[in-house]
């Protein structure tokens, strides 16, 4: 069965300060990992990563996926309280039918 | 908006009573998934659609559960005989390629079974 798990389950950090999210998988037959942030709503997309070793950006976000450690990490520098949100991470299979989540990670930024 | 929708935002139902759920994806979007998540845990994968076939239901809990999406567009999830354990938000996402990549998530409908 497939397995997605995330660390910590939750983080309070400061604004400015950076933090790092960690994200491990299990995942059959895997294509690709992908980034959520979900505030109230809908999970927004982040980042697709599918190459190991190469890392996307987006601003003050960050990740990197580690095809051998089956593991990938999302970095925010100089964290904001509208960073403030559960963090989602999911492994996708490569028919691209499946995504299996994580059970997120909890960011609370306080000012 | 042109993103995904999805109604009712908020339902609360009686236990044993039976509940729709809607989903209109992107225009366009090939593929529909449709997702249910508990309070405090990720989402978890229940059916997919490719156009109007159901492709994969192997995420769904019990027979209580359908989806259909007859005309390859909106999609309806329906739980029959409603219990407490059902509480939970249903997430409905939708990606453009047949071989999809990034799902694009509507607001979801939460779900409360008194």
């Amino acid at each position: 069965e497939d397995k997605v798990v995330q660390s910590p389950l939750s983080l309070v950090v400061h604004e400015g300060d950076t933090v790092t999210l960690n994200c491990s998988y299990e995942v059959t037959n895997f294509r690709s990992l992908l980034w959520y942030k979900q505030e109230k709503k809908a999970p927004t997309f982040l980042f697709m990563l599918t190459s190991s070793g190469i890392e996307k950006k987006s601003g003050r976000l960050s990740s990197i996926l580690d095809k051998k450690e089956l593991s990938s990490i999302l970095n925010i520098t100089a964290t904001q309280t509208g960073d403030s949100a559960i963090y989602l991470c999911a492994g996708l299979n490569n028919a691209g039918n499946m995504l299996t989540f994580g059970g997120g990670t909890r960011l609370m930024v306080k000012p | 908006g042109a993103g995904v929708s999805q109604s009712p935002r908020y339902k609360v139902a009686k236990r044993g009573q039976d509940v729709a759920l809607r989903c209109d994806p992107i225009s366009g979007h090939v593929s529909l998934f449709w997702y249910q998540q508990a309070l405090g845990q990720g989402p978890e994968f229940l059916t997919y659609f490719q156009n109007e076939a159901q492709l994969d239901k192997s995420g769904l809990p019990s027979d209580r559960f359908f989806a259909e999406r007859p005309e390859g567009s909106v999609s309806t999830l329906k739980i029959q005989r409603t219990q407490q354990e059902d509480s939970a938000v249903y997430l409905c996402a939708s990606s453009h390629r047949r071989s999809q990549e990034t799902q694009y998530f509507g607001p979801g409908t939460r779900l409360l079974v008194l």
